[in-house]
């Protein structure tokens, strides 16, 4: 099964209000990445955590390790928000990077 | 600043011709190199991986191969296209001192249709 689940898979936002993504995991993992990839496929690193949250402008991302499981917020979504939201964390001794499947996030005006 | 830089920016090859795709950070010595693919609308998949010179570990095969002849460089080629491996591939890299959890960046990615 899927190691690393995200949803919802697609999220339409009206300009200005909030939302949330999630990220759950199967397997216990130490760290979380959540990236964003804008429509000519370039990853943006967003937030890379420990268990803890961590804030960055409207953006704001909390790893729960004990109940396995990640949220990205978005307050005050902006056009420019608009692109697939991934988050990854290292599954294995590989170095290996496991991604979720992602969430095609829209921001309408 | 590390930077990380992958050529071609696309490729349109035909099916049964080789491939040879580059990855070179700079900034950054003796970093850990990854290779990744990612079919249109899915997502990532990690393919090869090596923390240094000459040494690459497979994770998934895809018919692909990759080495690293330099410390700065990444290779990703084959000898024979097959249809499938059409996709994006990205480059990434992250720290040696930081270990098998340790943040990874990535390049701008390559853009290949296999015709």
């Amino acid at each position: 099964g899927d190691q690393v689940k995200q949803s919802p898979s697609a999220l339409s936002l009206q300009e200005g209000t909030n939302s949330a993504l999630r990220c759950n995991f199967s397997i216990a993992t130490t760290t979380v990445q959540w990236f964003l990839q804008n429509p000519r496929g370039s990853l943006m690193n967003l937030f890379y955590l420990v268990p803890g949250t961590k804030e960055n402008g409207r953006l704001k991302s909390t790893f729960n390790s004990k109940e396995s499981y990640s949220t990205l917020h978005i307050r005050d979504a902006q056009l420019e928000d608009s692109g697939t939201y991934f988050c990854a964390a290292p599954t294995g001794g590989n170095n290996k990077l496991t991604f979720g499947q992602g969430t095609v996030l829209s921001v309408i005006p | 600043a590390q930077t990380i830089h992958q050529w071609p920016v696309a490729e349109i090859k035909a099916v049964g011709s080789p491939l040879s795709l580059g990855c070179t950070i700079k900034g950054k010595s003796s970093p850990n190199l990854y290779w990744y693919w990612q079919a249109t609308g899915g997502t990532l998949q990690q393919l090869f991986y090596s923390i240094t010179v000459g040494q690459v570990e497979s994770v998934v095969q895809l018919n692909l191969s990759a080495s690293r002849p330099k410390d700065d460089q990444f290779i990703l080629s084959t000898e024979k296209l097959l249809l499938s491996h059409s996709g994006f591939y990205l480059c990434a890299w992250s720290s040696r001192d930081w270990g098998n959890y340790a943040e990874q960046f990535f390049g701008p990615g390559t853009r290949l249709t296999v015709l």
